[in-house]
């Protein structure tokens, strides 16, 4: 079975700190994908990165960053500089990377670690 | 990117009644789309997955007749959530993933239920 940890349940820092959000995972497959989504307020998911469970480079995309550790079963988001409209719920998420698996596209999520940057 | 819509955004309901949830892929045809249902301060549940066509998919503990979802075209799922009552009050989320990339799947903004 999938699982998917995120042992900070909230997080608070003043604007531009630096944060990580930590995400363990457990997959007894040899493929698969890791995503991280973002909630705010509103409630709508906003995709941020996936990555192929092949794929250990790590990635950057402004403030965002990524560590992919495949030893270590972990995939860590860092922003960078925080902002207030960072402020939000971040979910890290697993999926069956096999077409052929029962589960494809299937995702498990973290229970989510709520962010909140102060001005 | 990639644009998923959800109607109603908010609907309040009398206990009793039934409530139909569309979503919809605005720009790309999604073969398989998704339910989740998320209560407050926590994380999402996945309560079916939807493919085009065919029945479906309910996870464990769902109930299909409480929670009737219907895939008619390549753009447009609904989730009937029928006789509510109050413990259905929730956040239901849809989501859909392109045909040709079935890897990442968009979500819509949600709906938000209160059944009283």
């Amino acid at each position: 079975a999938q699982k998917v940890t995120q042992a900070q349940t909230e997080i608070s820092v003043v604007e531009k700190e630096d944060v990580t959000l930590d995400c363990v995972y457990e997959t007894r497959d040899t493929t698969y994908y890791l995503f991280w989504y973002k909630q705010p307020p509103s409630g709508e998911l906003v995709f941020l990165i996936r990555r192929n469970s092949f794929d250990e480079q790590n990635e950057i995309s402004g403030r965002y960053s990524w560590n992919f550790q495949k030893s270590t079963s972990s995939f860590n988001f860092t922003i960078t500089a925080s902002q207030v409209v960072d402020s939000a719920v971040y979910f890290c998420a697993l999926s069956e990377a096999w077409a052929g698996g029962t589960s494809y596209g299937k995702l498990t999520f973290g229970q989510g670690t709520i962010l909140t940057v102060h001005p | 990117g990639a644009v998923v819509s959800q109607h109603p955004s908010r609907v309040i309901c009398k206990s009793g009644t039934s409530v139909k949830i569309e979503c919809r892929s605005l720009d790309f045809q999604a073969t398989t789309m998704f339910w989740y249902r998320q209560f407050p301060k926590q994380s999402l549940m996945l309560m079916a997955t939807s493919n085009e066509g065919s029945k479906a998919t309910y996870e464990q503990g769902v109930e299909k007749d409480k929670f009737l979802i219907n895939h008619a075209s390549l753009t447009l799922s609904t989730l009937t959530v029928t006789s509510a009552h109050p413990e259905d009050s929730s956040f239901y989320i849809c989501s859909a993933s392109h045909r040709d990339s079935r890897e990442t799947q968009y979500f819509g903004p949600g709906t938000r239920l209160l059944v009283l």
